[in-house]
């Protein structure tokens, strides 16, 4: 079946360094590919997304884009704050055809604390 | 404002007392969906739905019913629960995603339940 495996965390930085964080998937088809972030406290929400090969999400200063070659999602941003300390999820879409079975399948999540 | 309301936040509990946590939309959406996140595994899809009436089963079924009698809501329920089902909740949704590209899910903030 799909999955997503993406970096284990946590990733610990200082403020306005590079962050990189690592996004492989297993896909049958061609999954749409997503970026999701979690504040501490809240529920997920939409960071990015790519719904083809060679597409490249972005928001917010973070980008990824969509390798069908390399089956990756890698979530870049060039100078991180201190509000971006959160727990990043990658996920792939997973619709059968006919549209009768539709999920994210999500990766475990990295958490990012980003240092003043 | 548009969102994911689920209800309660927060409940601890003991084995086999049956539980609802409800989940409610208001932004029209016909594709509902819960997920629980455990530390190290990430979000996994308990259940979802297509539209009023329209329900199947994810990954992790076992020891949770839902109903969708309504198009805004969409409660899970726990017949029984056991510890194992101790965890974090979202309820989400989204427009139909059936026949074209995935869009956005909408997540609620969380139900923290704790079975005793």
């Amino acid at each position: 079946g799909n999955s997503v495996t993406q970096m284990e965390g946590p990733v610990t930085l200082s403020e306005e360094a590079f962050l990189t964080i690592n996004c492989t998937y297993t896909a049958t088809g061609y999954p749409s590919l997503f970026w999701y972030v979690q504040y501490p406290g809240e529920g997920l929400q939409l960071l990015l997304k790519a719904t083809k090969a060679d597409d490249k999400g972005s928001n917010k200063g973070f980008e990824a884009t969509y390798r069908k070659e390399t089956t990756s999602f890698h979530l870049e941003k060039g100078s991180v704050q201190v509000s971006d300390s959160a727990v990043y999820f990658c996920a792939l879409s997973d619709l059968k055809s006919g549209g009768s079975n539709y999920k994210l399948t999500f990766g475990k999540g990295t958490l990012l604390t980003v240092n003043p | 404002e548009a969102q994911v309301t689920q209800n309660p936040r927060y409940l601890i509990t003991v084995t086999g007392k049956k539980l609802t946590v409800t989940c409610s939309q208001n932004m029209n959406h016909e594709y509902m969906s819960w997920y629980r996140q455990d530390p190290g595994l990430g979000l996994r899809q308990i259940y979802y739905s297509m539209n009023v009436e329209v329900t199947d089963k994810g990954d992790v079924p076992e020891g949770y019913k839902v109903s969708r009698k309504e198009k805004r809501n969409f409660p899970l329920i726990l017949e029984s629960p056991s510890p194992n089902q101790t965890s974090l909740y979202f309820c989400a949704s989204s427009f139909n995603l059936a026949g074209g590209p995935p869009g956005e899910l909408f997540f609620g903030e969380g139900s923290r339940l704790t079975v005793l």
